[in-house]
């Protein structure tokens, strides 16, 4: 069965500092996918950026990059230069074998003060 | 980009009345859907998955019968929640396969049973 633990339940940064969203994940699958989505409070879920398990390199997509530590099955985001509108419930999630399911973790609150 | 339109946004319902939710992949075609519910301050967690022209599968403990769903165009899923009560009140959300890494949600549906 696959799980996703995000231990922080409320992170604080100062504007234009960077911070680091912790995920770690436990899958037997040997073919896997790893995402970290954004949902402000309106309720939508941002996609922001996407890991596949036998990617080489981590990802990175403008301000965030995702530190892929696959041997500690960590996958954690790192926004840079944090703005004020990066105040958000970040979530990390995982898609199995089949790409077919998401498992999310629990989630994350960001807090950006100016 | 690949868009799913998902509404009502918010709906308040008298209990024991059926509320119907629409999903719809709205510049692709989506064979394969999925429903979650969120309750406040907590992760999403996957209710069904919705196949087109074919039942759906829902996750152990979701009812069936309770929480219908329809699948019948390439477009179009919806989820309906039969003689609601108050502890069904929750943030409703679904998503599809857009082709791209990370699938694509819609905007969420506030459901308030009173």
């Amino acid at each position: 069965a696959q799980k996703i633990t995000q231990t922080q339940p409320g992170m604080f940064v100062q504007e234009k500092e960077a911070v680091t969203l912790d995920c770690t994940y436990d899958t037997s699958d040997p073919s896997y996918g790893l995402f970290w989505y954004k949902q402000p409070s309106s309720g939508e879920m941002i996609f922001l950026i996407y890991q596949g398990s036998y990617d080489q390199q981590n990802a990175t997509e403008g301000r965030y990059s995702l530190n892929f530590q696959k041997a500690r099955k960590s996958a954690n985001l790192v926004i840079s230069a944090s703005q004020l509108g990066d105040s958000a419930m970040y979530f990390c999630a995982m898609s199995g074998l089949n790409f077919n399911k998401f498992y999310f973790g629990s989630g994350t609150k960001l807090n950006v003060k100016p | 980009g690949a868009v799913v339109s998902q509404h009502p946004s918010r709906v308040i319902c008298k209990s024991g009345t059926s509320v119907k939710i629409e999903c719809r992949s709205l510049d692709f075609q989506a064979t394969t859907m999925f429903w979650y519910r969120q309750f406040p301050k907590q992760s999403l967690m996957l209710m069904a998955t919705s196949n087109e022209g074919s039942k759906a599968t829902y996750e152990q403990g979701v009812e069936k019968d309770k929480f219908l769903i329809n699948h019948a165009s390439l477009t179009l899923s919806t989820l309906t929640v039969t003689s609601a009560h108050p502890e069904d009140s929750s943030f409703y959300i679904c998503s599809a396969d857009s082709g791209g890494y990370g699938y694509t949600f819609g905007s969420g549906t506030r459901l308030t049973v009173v």
